[in-house]
């Protein structure tokens, strides 16, 4: 079964640090996501991404935040410059509206700031 | 807004019990709505989903009936394995593919 793909599987960065994260979504999937999870607490939405622009974003996605598509394959998160709040599990998550499918996620990356 | 709340962990149970975990949502409209899990070290999975009331998701043999008058998702097995060790979560959808409005999540461990 086709699978979303992520890496690296864990980052360590340190506070003021730009970093990206990088994802593979399933290749016939048009719709993107992000997701984090801080430790022990819920999974929480980021933003959605469709045809090269922001679908939606929530209000932790803050200007420090930014997704991009650079070729046909890849989807990135970039923090420009992490705060130790930043420290989560990132969870990339894609899907095919057109045949009604429900998100697909990846392992996600372990994101820890110092 | 949308919102969902489910029974705090962990819950602890023995091999072939019986497990319940509780999931209460709130939304406008008709949600769909989604058990994940997530194993240890992994990523979130889909367990199983319902679109619409009375709706029954079963999958791996756990099952969960959309219920519109309790607003309710309950997820339930009949006989839990180790293997079934995880963390689910409960979510919802104001639409059956877009953005999911977790509930917090529910660890289950299941001792031999």
């Amino acid at each position: 079964e086709p699978e979303v793909t992520q890496t690296p599987s864990h980052q360590v960065t340190q506070m003021g640090q730009e970093v990206i994260l990088r994802c593979v979504p399933i290749s016939n999937h048009l719709y993107f996501y992000w997701y984090r999870q801080i430790l022990g607490q819920k999974v929480e939405f980021l933003v959605s991404f469709y045809n090269n622009e922001i679908s939606e974003k929530s209000e932790i996605f803050d200007d420090q935040f930014s997704v991009e598509r650079p070729d046909g394959s890849n989807f990135t998160l970039k923090i420009r410059s992490t705060k130790l709040e930043d420290s989560a599990m990132y969870f990339c998550a894609s899907s095919d509206r057109e045949n009604n499918s429900p998100l697909h996620f990846g392992n996600g990356t372990r994101l820890t700031v110092t | 807004g949308n919102s969902v709340t489910q029974m705090e962990g962990p819950v602890t149970l023995s091999e072939e019990a019986f497990l319940t975990i509780n999931c209460t949502y709130t939304a406008t409209g008709y949600p769909s709505l989604f058990w994940y899990v997530q194993y240890p070290g992994e990523g979130l999975q889909l367990l199983l989903k319902a679109t619409k009331a009375d709706d029954k998701g079963s999958n791996k043999g756990f099952e969960a009936t959309y219920r519109k008058e309790t607003t309710s998702f309950h997820l339930e097995k009949g006989s839990v394995q180790v293997s079934d060790s995880a963390v689910y979560f409960c979510a919802l959808t104001p639409d059956s593919w877009g953005k999911l409005q977790f509930g917090a999540g529910t660890q289950v461990v299941v001792t031999p």
